[in-house]
Formats: C-alpha cells, sequence, structure tokens
C-alpha cells in the first residue's frame, strides 16, 4: 500500500534557517496539496498543485514559502529565514481531480512532518 | 473567521453506545463535506463524506447527517468502540474550489 509520504517526520532547526520538506503523493493522485495545523486546530490549507501547476495560494503563504511539484510528481515545500510561528506539522494530502457524477472530493492525507523552530 | 466550528473540544462515551459529533458552518458556498479521524502523530484518515445534494450517507457503523438549512452536520458512530478513541475533524469544500476548510476538531474517548 503506497499512501502518502512525507520526508523528514520531525526536523528541528533554529530561528533563521532555511528548511525544505519532500511529499510523495499517492501515484496516480494528480492533485497535491498542503496544509499546516498547529496545536489544538484543524489543518489550514496553504497551497494547492494539479499536476505541476500551482493552482492556489492561501494568504497564509508569505513570501517565505515556496512550494513546488517540478515534474507533477513529489513536491517539496520550503521555508526561507524560520521564524518561531512557523513551528507546525506539515501535512501533504493527494486526490484524484473531481470525477463522477456527484464528485469524488476526499484527500489523502501524509502522516506530517512536525517542524520545531528554536 | 472560523468558517467551519465544531463546539465540542471533547466527547466522552461507553463502548457499545452511539457517538454523536457536530460541526456548524457558515459558508453558503459549502457544497461537500468530510470527516476525518486523526491519531497522534498521524496525518488525518478519511472516514466518509457527504454531498450537499444527500441529507445522509451511511458507511458501516459511520452516518453523515447534513442540515442544509441549519447549515449543521453531524457524525454517528454506532456501536461506539474503543479504537474509535481519536480527534475527528470536519472539513468542507466550497462548489468552486478545492481547497479543504476544517473545523478544530473533537477529541473522542471510547470507555470500555
Amino acid at each position: 500500500d503506497t499512501g502518502v509520504s512525507q520526508d523528514p517526520r520531525h526536523k528541528i532547526t533554529k530561528r533563521g534557517q532555511n528548511v525544505t520538506f519532500r511529499c510523495d503523493p499517492i501515484s496516480e493522485h494528480n492533485r497535491l496539496y498542503w496544509y499546516r495545523q498547529t496545536l489544538g486546530q484543524g489543518p489550514e490549507f496553504l497551497t494547492y498543485f494539479q499536476n505541476e501547476a500551482q493552482l492556489e495560494k492561501s494568504r497564509l503563504l508569505s513570501d517565505r514559502f515556496s512550494a513546488e511539484r517540478p515534474k507533477g510528481s513529489f513536491s517539496t515545500l520550503e521555508i526561507q529565514r524560520t521564524e518561531q510561528g512557523d513551528s507546525a506539522m506539515y501535512l501533504c494530502a493527494s486526490s484524484l481531480a473531481e470525477s463522477g457524477l456527484a464528485g469524488s472530493y476526499e484527500q489523502y492525507f501524509g502522516p506530517g512532518t512536525r517542524l520545531t523552530v528554536t | 473567521d472560523q468558517q467551519v466550528k465544531q463546539n465540542s473540544p471533547s466527547l466522552s462515551v461507553q463502548e457499545g453506545r452511539i457517538s454523536i459529533l457536530n460541526c456548524d458552518y457558515t459558508n453558503s458556498m459549502f457544497d461537500y463535506f468530510l470527516w476525518y479521524k486523526k491519531y497522534p502523530a498521524e496525518g488525518p484518515t478519511f472516514l466518509i463524506s457527504i454531498s450537499s445534494i444527500k441529507d445522509k450517507n451511511e458507511d458501516g457503523r459511520f452516518t453523515v447527517f447534513l442540515n442544509k438549512s441549519a447549515k449543521h452536520l453531524s457524525l454517528h458512530i454506532v456501536p461506539s468502540q474503543p479504537g474509535d478513541s481519536a480527534v475527528y475533524f470536519c472539513a468542507a469544500k466550497e462548489t468552486s474550489g478545492s481547497r479543504l476548510t476544517f473545523g478544530e476538531g473533537t477529541q473522542l474517548t471510547v470507555n470500555p
């Protein structure tokens, strides 16, 4: 069973450093999403790709954040000049584009990367 | 503004009884709703969903009810099992979008 995988699972970094996370979606899924989750809250949308095109970005995604999906398969999320407020769980999800008469919009999540900025 | 709200941070039920988790939303553009379950140190796992053209969807022990006029949905788990203990998130999608908007979550504890 090849679900969504994320690497690393945990990252501790010092304020001001750059970090990069990787996400490998379910192989046949053409949509890939990034969310961020802080303690006591639900996941918050950051951005999503359809194939290699980045179709939507949240206002939460400041200029220090950049995401890529160069070949329409795996994706990377980079945070530059990390701040303590960036400490969170970063979740990746994937899905098929909507299909069927009623539509099918389920997104399947990976285990997340927990970032701690000291 | 919190467009999806789960007003109960926690719920405790006895094994074998019904668990009812509630969710309210404010955005009239939401037309698809999902429930996810999350264990510690894992990502959310999809449970069940419902389109706004329906008012009920059932999958085994899990049933989701949608009341569009009240902008309210609920997840019923019958019978509840200790393995159901987890955080449950309600999520919603707008007609024209792909992003999911999540509630804050409800911690369900099923006691043996």
